[in-house]
């Protein structure tokens, strides 16, 4: 089945203490990208990836790390969580091919908690 | 940067009323797509819009895309309570291809 999934589903962790949340995708495509989803605020975007190996900011991406050395992984790292990353954050990726865009498939989602 | 204006952020109706989400950009959009968020859940895909002035239906949704390219709306018909969710445009950014920016989205609640 064509899938993303995300690792943990859930997680409560102290300030300070380093964390990484997996996301795989089995559809071998290029794109991969990081969200997270505040209330109010809707999806704004951590990190994303073109390919293996390239990876760019998206709009809100200080405290976190990622790295895309194989196509179907994208870890999200945290090295010193803090409070305020508190969120629900989804893993996304879809192919890119040619003129036109194609859609999103996303994970299931990992909410984090952070005190 | 870039921004997406998407209104209303919530709406409430009573079931068989018909709903409508905008989604505005200051910026010519090349393509832009729909996706619903259930509770609990995780965003799905719905459309994706490309031409000018397009129109597109999937049996009680109907998704514009403006003759400007600047903006988009979702309606639905004759709403029902399995239409419950959030609702979020998604025009690809500028100068990134496949790269999505997410309206802050509309949250539709259905009363039976």
């Amino acid at each position: 089945e064509a899938q993303v999934t995300q690792n943990p589903r859930y997680l409560i962790t102290v300030t300070g203490k380093k964390l990484t949340v997996t996301c795989s995708q089995n559809m071998n495509h290029e794109y991969m990208s990081w969200y997270r989803q505040d209330p109010g605020l809707g999806l704004r975007q951590i990190y994303y990836s073109m390919n293996v190996e390239v990876t760019d900011k998206g709009d809100v991406p200080e405290g976190y790390k990622v790295s895309r050395k194989e196509k179907r992984n994208f870890p999200l790292i945290l090295e010193s969580p803090s409070p305020n990353q508190t969120s629900l954050y989804f893993c996304a990726s879809s192919p890119l091919a040619g003129v036109v865009g194609y859609e999103q498939y996303f994970g299931p989602g990992t909410r984090l908690t952070v005190t | 940067g870039q921004q997406v204006m998407q209104i209303p952020q919530y709406q409430h109706v009573q079931e068989g009323e018909d709903f409508t989400t905008y989604c505005n950009s200051s910026t010519t959009l090349s393509n832009i797509q729909w996706y619903k968020q259930r509770p609990g859940g995780h965003p799905v895909f719905l459309i994706q819009l490309v031409k000018s002035g397009e129109v597109k239906k999937q049996k009680r949704l109907t998704f514009q895309f403006g003759e400007a390219k600047k903006n988009s709306s979702l309606h639905i018909t004759a709403t029902q309570t399995t239409d419950v969710g959030t609702y979020f445009c998604a025009p690809e950014r500028g100068g990134s291809q496949g790269n999505l920016i997410f309206g802050k989205g509309t949250k539709l609640s259905v009363k039976p």
